[in-house]
């Protein structure tokens, strides 16, 4: 089993729709969250980092995570067609510098 | 902004060439990695180093080796390259400190590598 589960997709939405990406985890003594964007033959760039449960908010983008059900989800309320790219989750244990991904979400926002 | 680069975009090799991927970061940051990204396999990592001349195998080092002579510069190497190895080369690095907001990784744009 892998540490990070995430549904690879696609996802194609209409713009200013309500986008749910999500990842599951096994690990427990994962602490840190985060959600990376990554564009087309660019290298991925850090979109939102949380260590708590709870919800993060930025803007359009909320980051959820649910410690107890080990679930991380973001959200991307009125989406529009520059959010399209593929999405990664990662996740950290305390204290330790590495760090487990997901293989990626790939969003297609419509205009 | 932290700024890490590497040193091609584009690189064709033919099968048994050594190939040498340069990453170099200006954040002084302790730690960096070197990832593969394939369509449907996600990152994996391959090596990640925490300090000078110090380094650890991650999830995949087979036919790869790695140094880190200098704290801002990571290489990776492909000993005797395959066609199996035709991948994105992701390098990144991170800070190692009490900072949570700053204890994450920061990506360079990746190495597109061909083997033919």
């Amino acid at each position: 089993q892998k540490e990070v589960e995430q549904d690879p997709g696609p996802l194609s939405v209409p713009e200013g729709a309500i986008v749910s990406l999500n990842c599951t985890y096994s690990n427990s003594a994962f602490q840190y969250f985060m959600w990376y964007r990554q564009y087309s033959r660019k290298g991925p760039e850090l979109l939102m980092y949380t260590y708590s449960s709870g919800n993060k908010e930025d803007g359009r983008f909320t980051a959820q995570v649910d410690k107890s059900s080990k679930y991380i989800s973001l959200f991307i309320r009125d989406s529009q067609p520059s959010d399209s790219a593929t999405y990664l989750c990662a996740t950290q244990p305390y204290n330790f510098n590495k760090f487990y991904f997901g293989s990626g979400t790939k969003l297609n926002v419509k205009p | 902004d932290v700024k890490v680069t590497q040193s091609s975009r584009y690189l064709v090799k033919r099968t048994g060439e050594k190939v040498f991927l340069e990453c170099v970061q200006d954040m002084d940051h302790e730690n960096m990695f070197w990832y593969r990204q394939d369509p449907g396999l996600g990152l994996r990592l391959i090596y990640f180093s925490y300090d000078v001349k110090m380094k650890e195998k991650g999830d995949i080092p087979e036919g790869y080796s790695v140094s880190r002579e200098k704290k801002e510069r990571f290489s990776l190497i492909l000993e005797s390259a395959s066609t199996n190895q035709t991948s994105m080369y992701l390098c990144a690095s991170s800070p190692t400190g009490s900072r949570l907001e700053t204890d994450t990784q920061y990506f360079g744009p990746g190495t597109r590598l061909t083997v033919l």
